[in-house]
Order: C-alpha cells, then structure tokens, then sequence
C-alpha cells in the first residue's frame, strides 16, 4: 500500500514493562526510520535502517531500546523496562532509495504510567 | 546544540495573508532541506523540499526561499486558508536523517 502503517496506535504500559511497536513501511521502499515526538512537538532521531541493516543509530538509547527490521516482517521498535520519559509518540517513515522525502505513519502514542 | 532554529513558535493570520516560517541552520553539510505539515493525531507530511543550488522553490501556494550564505531558509504560504492551521516543521538532513526545527503552530482566522 501507500501508506506507512504503525500498530498499534496506543499503548500504555506501567513503568518497567516492555513495550513493542511496529511499523509497515512502503512497499518498495527500502529505507526505514524511527522518530520520537515528544509533548513539545520536538523530534528526535532514534534509529534508521535500509532494508535490514542498521543505517544509522546515532540517537539510539541502547541500554533500554532495540530496533529490528527484518525481511518479510514489520519492522519493529521495543524498550525494555520503560521509563515515565518515554512516553511520547513513536513515528516510523520510509522512503525509496532514490528519494529524499520520507513518508511517516500515524505515529504509536505510547503512554508510560 | 540545537542545529536547526525555527521561528515563530505560534502565528495568527488572516485567511487570504501571507504566513512566513523562518529556519536558520548551523551545519553547512546539510544538503536537503524540507518542510513538513502535521494536523493533530497525525504524521508529518511532506509539503515541499529544496536543496541548497537553488534560491527558491514555490509549488502551488508554497514557496521556499534559500539563503545559502546566511544559513537561512523560510516557507511562504500565499493566501492562507483555515485548512492550512496545523503546524509546521522544517528540516534539515545530511546522510538521509532528518533534523526538525521545534515547530510553527499556524493558525489561520476565517
């Protein structure tokens, strides 16, 4: 399809549990990549990907957080042991490997408690 | 290090005005600058883009406006209509990831 599809769209954990969030990108779109939107519209990079190899990691908090994008699957994003700061929304987007613009999902709106 | 500055925070227009976003950049290897529209609940979408060889890009009511020297680049939407009241980001990116400016909440008055 032509849209990023991310499930689910909301998530509520307690702290210390795990959450795990998925994301479909475009088909054809070898490019993937995580950003967390944060309650002062603030984006940050957490981790991209082309195809299944990790791209770029710069902005992964790698105690906690782990990113996987495997063939034939949706790509996903977990944290173990969640923190009251890392609730915020989750975006996921692709893009092909000629173009620049990204496409992004509706986002996960994960709500730590 | 905040790379990339976006003003105003929040801006009011009459429907039929002329909004104006403004960014300004620190790293000159920046090679793709874009901006992004998101309406509430949703994901940014992707309005119009420039690369820094060009001083100006307009699709439709959007125009960007480059200043390579300055490090600078702003978004012009002629003729706002209340549909347009979201906010809006710009971005820069070097190496395919993207870095946002804090974000613009225009809000256009019928």
């Amino acid at each position: 399809g032509e849209e990023v599809a991310q499930t689910p769209k909301h998530l509520v954990r307690g702290e210390g549990q795990k959450a795990k969030l998925y994301c479909a990108p475009i088909k054809g779109h070898s490019y993937v990549f995580w950003y967390q939107q944060v309650l002062k519209n603030e984006f940050k990079f957490l981790i991209s990907f082309q195809n299944e190899n990790v791209f770029d990691e710069t902005g992964m908090p790698k105690e906690r957080f782990s990113a996987k994008c495997l063939p034939n699957s949706p790509c996903s994003l977990e944290i173990q042991a969640t923190k009251l700061e890392d609730s915020a929304v989750y975006f996921c987007a692709s893009r092909t490997d000629r173009g620049e613009g990204y496409t992004f999902g509706s986002g996960t709106r994960l709500t730590v408690v | 290090q905040q790379q990339v500055k976006q003003s105003p925070q929040s801006l009011i227009v009459q429907k039929g005005g002329i909004s104006i976003i403004n960014c300004a950049y620190e790293n000159t290897a920046f090679d793709y600058f874009p901006w992004y529209q998101q309406f509430p609940g949703k994901g940014p979408a992707l309005l119009i883009a420039i690369r820094p060889d060009v001083s100006e890009k307009k699709e439709g009511r959007f125009t960007i406006s480059f200043n390579k020297s300055a490090k600078q680049f702003s978004l012009h939407i002629m003729d706002s209509q209340p549909g347009d009241s979201a906010t809006y980001f710009c971005a820069a990116s070097r190496y395919s990831t993207l870095t946002f400016g804090k974000g613009t909440m225009l809000l256009v008055s019928p």
